[in-house]
């Protein structure tokens, strides 16, 4: 099945900081990637859609200057957290969908990348 | 606003036990309903799916039925495997965007 990977899978970072995580969709072409947080014992929230090529939709609530999201290219999509802080120590999940078919059976998930920020 | 509630976890069976996880939603319109599944160190994967009311998804021996009337859709196995054993999420999208809306997760330890 089609498969999206994330990196790195954990990475413990000092505040003031950025971090880059990556998501890969490695076997398909996705037009549309989401980023979303998920806090222990909670649901996994939306942060933003990335669709390539243009500006990502942030969700309510999110701040698209400590959020960056670049959709570069039909398989990548990076998210940069800008001046980390402790609070925003969370597990990051990205999904993929594919070019091709609409809806959730054809949007894939990576396996999340846990930040810690001290 | 849309949501999804489920069983809080963690929920503890052994092997060859009757599974039963509870969700229900609230949204407006006509959402599609969905069961995901997290296994250890790995990425959400759809288990199954019903797209209207009292639609059947089954998928790996689980079913869940789209019960608007309830507006539930519990997750239901007649014989779990220690296999099983991971973190499950109710979740709903509505038709005409593509936003899905997340239950917390079930975590359930099957034990042999």
């Amino acid at each position: 099945g089609a498969v999206v990977s994330q990196h790195p899978s954990r990475v413990i970072c000092k505040s003031g900081t950025s971090v880059k995580i990556e998501c890969r969709s490695l076997d398909f072409q996705a037009t549309t990637m989401f980023w979303y947080r998920q806090f222990p014992k909670k649901s996994l929230m939306l942060m933003a859609t990335s669709n390539e090529g243009s500006k990502a939709t942030y969700e309510q609530g999110v701040e698209k200057d400590k959020f960056l999201i670049n959709h570069a290219s039909l398989t990548l999509s990076t998210l940069t957290v800008t001046s980390a802080h402790p609070e925003d120590s969370s597990f990051y999940i990205c999904s993929a969908r594919a070019a091709s078919g609409r809806g959730t059976d054809t949007q894939y998930f990576g396996p999340g990348t846990r930040l810690t920020v001290l | 606003g849309d949501s999804v509630t489920q069983m809080e976890g963690p929920v503890t069976l052994s092997e060859e036990a009757f599974l039963t996880i509870n969700c229900t939603y609230t949204a407006t319109g006509y959402p599609s309903l969905f069961w995901y599944v997290q296994y250890p160190g790995e990425g959400l994967q759809l288990l199954l799916k019903a797209t209207k009311a009292d639609d059947k998804g089954s998928n790996k021996g689980f079913e869940a039925t789209y019960r608007k009337e309830t507006t539930s859709f519990h997750l239901e196995k007649g014989s779990v495997q220690v296999s099983d054993s991971a973190v499950y999420f109710c979740a709903l999208i509505k038709n005409r965007d593509d936003k899905i809306i997340f239950g917390k997760g079930t975590r359930l330890h099957i034990l042999p």
